[in-house]
């Protein structure tokens, strides 16, 4: 079956600096990919979904300047956390979509973020 | 409007106990798609089952089964003979038709933490 990865799958950092997360789609090409966010005990919520080749379309309420996300090839797609700050902690969970108008998605595993 | 409800937020069961967890969606479309997801504490999302609007024939997998009701709008998952490997959170979501998700994006409920005792 399809896989995705993410990178990396914990991460710790400092308030202020940003981090990046990687997701890959390795044995397809992804046209578009999905962020989810998922709180402790919580239900997953997107933030924002992906195409290749053009803006990200974020959901209501995500900022798009601290949320970075650039799908800048169908196999790679990146989120960065600009100036992080510990609310930001959380579980982010990218998915890939196999074609256009398909409704099969592929998760990743995650990324723990935790902000200090 | 598009909602996953999932009114059960925790349940515990003893092992070789059969649980139904139940989901209750809300859609403006005809055409949708409802999934089932498992989550155990590794944090990885485990795919469990696909079901297109037009399909209500109800479904089983080894343990697992799937009633699909479009009369009171439900898709409920029922694991017999539970185990404690099938402890984990449970995820049911919601992919609405092109017409109104080009994109394809799912809806999650709240989630049901199983806890399979031995």
């Amino acid at each position: 079956g399809a896989v995705v990865s993410q990178h990396p799958s914990r991460v710790i950092c400092k308030s202020g600096t940003s981090v990046k997360i990687e997701c890959r789609s390795l044995d397809f090409q992804a046209t578009t990919m999905f962020w989810y966010r998922q709180f402790p005990k919580q239900s997953l919520m997107l933030m924002a979904t992906s195409n290749e080749g053009s803006k990200a379309t974020y959901e209501q309420g995500v900022e798009k300047d601290k949320f970075l996300i650039n799908h800048a090839s169908l196999t790679l797609s990146t989120l960065t956390v600009t100036s992080a700050h510990p609310e930001d902690s959380s579980f982010y969970i990218c998915s890939a979509r196999v074609r256009q108008f398909s409704y099969e998605q592929y998760f990743g595993p995650g990324t723990r973020l935790t902000v200090t | 409007a598009q909602k996953v409800t999932q009114a059960q937020t925790e349940i515990s069961v003893v092992e070789k106990e059969d649980v139904t967890l139940d989901c209750v969606y809300e859609t403006r479309d005809t055409t949708y798609y409802l999934f089932w997801y498992k989550q155990p504490p590794s944090g990885e999302l485990v795919f469990l089952i696909r079901r297109n609007s037009f399909d209500e024939q109800n479904e089983i997998s080894g343990r697992y089964s799937w009633n699909f009701q479009k009369s009171t709008s439900s898709f409920n998952f029922t694991i017999t003979a539970s185990q404690v490997v099938d402890s984990a959170v449970y995820f049911c979501a919601l992919s609405e038709g092109l017409i109104y998700n080009q994109g394809g994006k799912l809806i999650f409920g709240q989630g049901t933490e199983l806890s399979v005792k031995p």
